[in-house]
């Protein structure tokens, strides 16, 4: 079975300011994908970003990248010019082998952004 | 393009009433369809998928059923609710391997559950 640990229960960051959000996963498998969701207070999972465990480079999707170390394990979520509308919960995902498509989700961390 | 939509959007029963939630995809065909939880302030946990009509797993045991009466519908039931069944419900859809590369899943709405 694969694991998601997001250790920061909260972050805090100013607007315009880059922020990291942590995630270490655990499987087994070497076929695997990497997701990171959106949640704002409406309660709707918004995609952000994927990584593929054979894929080459880092994710990136506009003002997000996915900063993939493959041998520690790490997924972490990278936030360029933090926007007020990016204060939402953050969950990061996997899936592994025969469970493509059947996403394991970590705890979440929850971004607040400053003015 | 590919839409899902889950209803109703909020719910407030009592304990040991039935459950009846619905999700519906369109713009898609053969969907492997999904039902997760979320409990307040926690992650998703997934409790059922399917891969087509008839067709169900379940994750986790629990006081939940899921059907799949058509392709593009899927239905979480209870025949009675417990007050550990509130929670956030999600409906999800994903591709077959191959046609979306990433696994990624689409959800809808929500459905949130208080059960007194």
């Amino acid at each position: 079975a694969q694991k998601i640990t997001q250790t920061q229960p909260g972050m805090f960051v100013q607007e315009k300011e880059a922020v990291t959000l942590d995630c270490t996963y655990d499987t087994s498998d070497p076929s695997y994908g990497l997701f990171w969701y959106k949640q704002p207070s409406s309660g709707e999972m918004i995609f952000l970003i994927y990584q593929g465990s054979y894929d080459q480079q880092n994710a990136t999707e506009g003002r997000y990248s996915l900063n993939f170390q493959k041998a520690r394990k790490s997924a972490n979520l990278v936030i360029s010019a933090s926007q007020l509308g990016d204060s939402a919960m953050y969950f990061c995902a996997i899936w592994a082998g025969t469970s493509y498509g059947k996403l394991t989700f970590g705890q979440g961390t929850i971004l607040t952004v400053h003015p | 393009s590919q839409t899902i939509h889950q209803w109703p959007a909020t719910l407030v029963q009592p304990v040991g009433s039935p459950l009846s939630l619905e999700c519906t995809v369109e713009g898609t065909s053969n969907p492997n369809l999904y039902w997760y939880r979320q409990a307040a302030g926690r992650g998703l946990q997934l409790l059922f998928y399917s891969v087509g009509i008839g067709q169900i797993s379940s994750e986790v045991p629990q006081n939940l059923s899921a059907s799949r009466p058509q392709d593009r519908q899927f239905i979480l039931s209870s025949k009675k609710l417990l007050l550990s069944d509130s929670g956030f419900y999600l409906c999800a859809w994903s591709g077959r391997v191959g046609r979306l590369k990433s696994g990624e899943l689409f959800f809808g709405e929500g459905s949130r559950l208080t059960v007194l």
